[in-house]
């Protein structure tokens, strides 16, 4: 089951905050988030455990509500470097062979 | 993480024919993975590859259309068959070994079907 992901575009100004959000319809056991940018692979950035365990970066943090099975991303004093297409990714509770399934993406911008 | 190289980059192929994938890991996986990412869109899932079995599709994707090797833990190959321009999009291989673990992908094969 795809998640959902909004807002599917945001324009920044360097500085300023972001919030990129991710729900499933499923009960999971992990999100994803990764950054893709244009012509590039899709590069990891943080992922979220069912219990709360978080991995990522310093600067980009995330948040997994269980119950509600929601995800969200947080851009904090947002770069230039920080463009491009964010994908959520799940893994449902259950499975068998940890298939990842993605989102429809959020493309930010951020400008100078 | 592990490192992959996924080759060709990039084709560009007359409708009709065939194209093979191939991706190299420089470790040992259990799981890779093979997605597909048409032009603006997100990465959709064709099959997931484990070593010594077949590989399971996912709903819209065939084995007579996408066929897989798997021949051992570090090297899958994806093979794009019988083209038409609806297959021109971008390929891409991944591993992750579970829930628990970051999914790598390579580089990608940007396919051109004309």
């Amino acid at each position: 089951q795809q998640p959902v992901q909004s807002p599917q575009a945001v324009i920044l100004r360097e500085g300023e905050d972001a919030v990129i959000n991710c729900s499933s319809s499923k009960a999971l056991y992990s999100v994803h988030w990764y950054r893709q940018k244009h012509g590039e692979a899709p590069v990891f950035l943080m992922i979220l455990l069912k219990g709360g365990e978080q991995k990522g970066h310093e600067k980009i943090s995330a948040s997994f509500n269980e119950k509600k099975q929601q995800s969200s991303l947080y851009l904090t004093a947002s770069q230039l470097s920080y463009s491009g297409t964010y994908f959520c990714g799940t893994v449902e509770s259950g499975g068998s062979n940890y298939k990842l399934t993605f989102g429809k993406g959020t493309l930010l911008t951020v400008n100078p | 993480s592990a490192v992959i190289s996924q080759k060709p980059s990039r084709d560009i192929c007359q409708r009709g024919t065939s194209l093979t994938i191939q991706c190299q890991v420089d470790s040992q996986v259990t799981m890779m993975f093979w997605y597909r990412q048409q032009p603006g869109q997100s990465l959709t899932l064709i099959a997931t590859a484990n070593q010594g079995s077949e590989a399971t599709y996912e709903s819209g994707f065939v084995i007579d259309k996408f066929p897989i090797s798997r021949p051992n833990l570090t090297f899958s190959t994806l093979t794009v068959s019988n083209m038409s321009p609806e297959d021109s999009s971008i390929y891409l291989c991944s591993v992750g070994g579970g829930t628990t673990d970051n999914y790598t992908f390579g580089s990608g094969t940007r396919l051109t079907v004309v």
